[in-house]
């Protein structure tokens, strides 16, 4: 199912940098996550908004910074990263927050030299 | 705490030939189970979902899963699988308990397809 748009697709960024991920969900749910998936480990689930509140940071660092500022738009923010933050960022989003079905964005691929 | 464990890390079927997956999960009660598809470079899509109901469900590309509590289980298969199903797999456990607002997702079954 489409209705979730991530941009950019692909991303290079030095470690002093500062980038944003952006995400736009047109399915009108109510609550939006960003995932970090890197090479052979599991989905790990960052941020998770619901209804335009943080309900969950699963202990990320503080250089990746989310912002929501309505239901359909959710940002992370991006500084002073690592090459080790080198990995796929995924959007989604679900109805509702409460261990709903979650649609996926294409993602963003993000490479820190 | 919730968890799925997907005990294969990648498995090569014919085209042609039957497929099962496979996903064991552990939840404290009544689980909502999914599963997902990766293709290289993309997002993760929806193919079956199980909330409750038929213990059997059907998705989309021709795959079916079966939920069966007794064995914490909940294996996806496909009758005969195409070329175009070569891909990474993953099963997900979440629920109104437990995890709340999250799915646990499994570490993915890499399929490969031989022509």
């Amino acid at each position: 199912e489409t209705g979730v748009t991530q941009t950019p697709r692909h991303l290079v960024m030095g470690m002093t940098n500062k980038k944003s991920l952006k995400c736009e969900q047109h399915l009108g749910h109510n609550a939006m996550y960003w995932y970090k998936q890197s090479a052979k480990k599991p989905l790990e689930l960052m941020f998770v908004y619901s209804l335009e509140e943080r309900v969950e940071n699963n202990s990320v660092p503080s250089r990746f910074s989310p912002e929501c500022p309505n239901s359909s738009h959710l940002f992370l923010h991006l500084h002073t990263l690592q090459p080790e933050d080198s990995a796929l960022y995924l959007c989604a989003s679900s109805p509702r927050a409460v261990g709903d079905t979650q649609y996926f964005g294409p993602g963003t691929r993000l490479t820190v030299l | 705490a919730q968890s799925v464990t997907q005990p294969d890390i990648h498995i090569t079927v014919s085209e042609g030939a039957s497929l099962e997956l496979r996903c064991n999960y552990s939840y404290g009660a009544t689980p909502y189970l999914f599963w997902y598809v990766q293709s290289p470079g993309q997002g993760l899509q929806l193919l079956l979902k199980y909330f409750s109901g038929d213990t059997l469900v059907q998705g989309i590309k021709g795959f079916e899963a079966e939920f069966k509590r007794s064995q914490s289980s909940f294996n996806l298969r496909k009758p005969s699988v195409h070329w175009s199903d070569a891909a990474e797999y993953f099963c997900a456990v979440g629920g109104l308990t437990g995890g709340g607002n999250k799915l646990t997702f499994g570490t993915g079954t890499q399929l490969k397809v031989e022509l």
